[in-house]
């Protein structure tokens, strides 16, 4: 098992332009988190997904961000319209949750993203 | 809003020194996860406490869960240039439903 890599892991685009980033989660985890994290900070929670159901998206998160898990296994987030406020490291995580285990969160080396 | 608050922020010693942060919340947490992250990489898991008033020990580590499950603290004994790194507490969001919450993060460099 490789663990779980994240695909890119820099870039950069300009304002306005769409970016996408992909998640590929260890191969028997259901739980696939997306946090986001900007310099020396604790990461931020956007969503996470049980499987293929996406089970919460933060409040924090404009309509320009969306993350999809078609088949359960590998993650994708899209931001629209990036912004410089966009900014930031984009880390998937990781987990096998059932019953009241509680799943250690294994994490990506992250995305980082910079809007010029 | 932050749900979990760590302290301090920033945090310097010198090699051999003990230190302790702290991760303090109003809401209380099913669970408790304490990371360290380093430059360049993802959080990677030290310890979970689960039970009120929980101590676990890791080598230089002490791990402890407060009584009413709303904060922990984590002691470091004789700091090492090794320890230097991002610690991160995370807790099991108060609904329970293994979504984690990350505290603000405590930044940790040790001076040889």
């Amino acid at each position: 098992d490789t663990g779980v890599s994240q695909d890119p892991r820099h870039k950069i685009t300009k304002r306005g332009q769409n970016v996408t980033f992909r998640c590929d989660p260890i191969s028997e985890h259901n739980r696939l988190y997306w946090y986001r994290q900007t310099l020396g900070q604790g990461p931020e929670f956007l969503t996470y997904f049980q499987n293929e159901a996406q089970l919460e998206k933060s409040r924090l998160l404009s309509d320009r961000f969306s993350a999809e898990r078609p088949k359960g296994s590998f993650s994708t987030l899209e931001i629209q319209r990036t912004e410089q406020g966009d900014s930031a490291m984009y880390l998937c995580a990781s987990s096998y949750t059932s019953g009241k285990n509680t799943g250690e969160l294994f994490f990506g080396e992250g995305s980082r993203l910079t809007v010029l | 809003t932050q749900l979990l608050e760590q302290s301090p922020q920033f945090l310097s010693i010198q090699e051999g020194e003990n230190l302790t942060v702290y991760c303090n919340s109003s809401s209380v947490f099913s669970s408790l996860q304490w990371y360290r992250q380093e430059p360049g990489e993802g959080p990677v898991l030290l310890v979970t406490v689960v039970t009120g008033g929980e101590v676990k020990k890791l080598k230089r580590l002490t791990f402890q869960f407060g009584d009413a499950r709303k904060d922990s603290s984590l002691h470091i004994t004789a700091a090492q240039p090794g320890d230097t790194g991002l610690y991160l507490c995370a807790g099991d969001h108060p609904s329970g439903t293994y979504k984690y919450i990350f505290g603000t993060g405590t930044r940790l460099k040790v001076l040889a």
